[in-house]
């Protein structure tokens, strides 16, 4: 099955900081990857994603990129915002089989920004 | 409607009752899935249902949970006896079945056993 290492948190930085989330995948197959985020009192909604390799997912200035060579799928985002501060979730898509129609979230990665 | 919703929002219970959660998915979706977040572990996968296939209890931590969906629509969460570590947030997701891989989350079901 899949598996997923996500950077530890809690990340806290300064407004208009750059952030990067680290992500890294085992799976069989080709999956899809998500990324998934939780902003406080809310539920989880879809925050970008890609579906082959050299993708690269983009939404509410966030990007992250599909790289097979390295099984990774780090969250970027050049200036961030108080408003982002969230859980992040990655979480790849079990690309067949059995699996089929699972995902496999990383543990999460608090971030708050300040002000 | 609109979005997955649960039911009851927030659940307390004493240990040793059952308890029941309920999940109403988007209109037409036909894969439905049971998770449960608990603090600082992330999102644990309890239990899948596509279709009228047969349900993906794999994730499902104990016999004392258990899932149906009725109708291809409306599913209930039940735990028994429940446990004090059965304390978390039930969340509920949907997603559309063909062609569309994007889960569509509810705002989860508090559970608290005293």
């Amino acid at each position: 099955g899949n598996s997923v290492t996500q950077m530890e948190g809690p990340v806290t930085l300064s407004e208009e900081a750059f952030l990067t989330i680290n992500c890294t995948y085992t799976a069989t197959g080709y999956p899809s990857l998500f990324w998934y985020v939780q902003y406080p009192g809310e539920g989880l909604q879809l925050l970008l994603k890609a579906t082959k390799a050299d993708d690269k997912g983009s939404n509410k200035g966030f990007e992250a990129t599909y790289r097979k060579e390295t099984t990774s799928f780090h969250l970027e985002k050049g200036s961030v915002q108080v408003s982002d501060s969230a859980v992040y979730f990655c979480a790849p898509h079990a690309a067949g089989g059995t699996s089929y129609g699972k995902l496999t979230f990383g543990q999460g990665t608090i971030l708050t920004v300040h002000p | 409607g609109a979005g997955v919703s649960q039911s009851p929002s927030n659940k307390v219970t004493e240990k040793g009752k059952d308890v029941e959660l309920r999940c109403d998915p988007i209109s037409g979706h036909t894969a439905l899935y049971w998770y449960r977040q608990s603090l600082g572990q992330g999102l644990e996968f309890l239990i899948y249902f596509q279709g009228n296939s047969a349900p993906d209890k794999s994730g499902l931590p104990s016999d004392r949970f258990s899932a149906e969906r009725t109708g291809g629509s409306v599913s209930t969460l039940t735990i028994q006896r429940t446990q004090q570590e059965d304390s978390a947030v039930y969340l509920c997701a949907s997603r559309r079945g063909t062609g569309g891989l994007e889960q569509f989350f509810g705002p989860g079901t508090r559970l608290t056993v005293l």
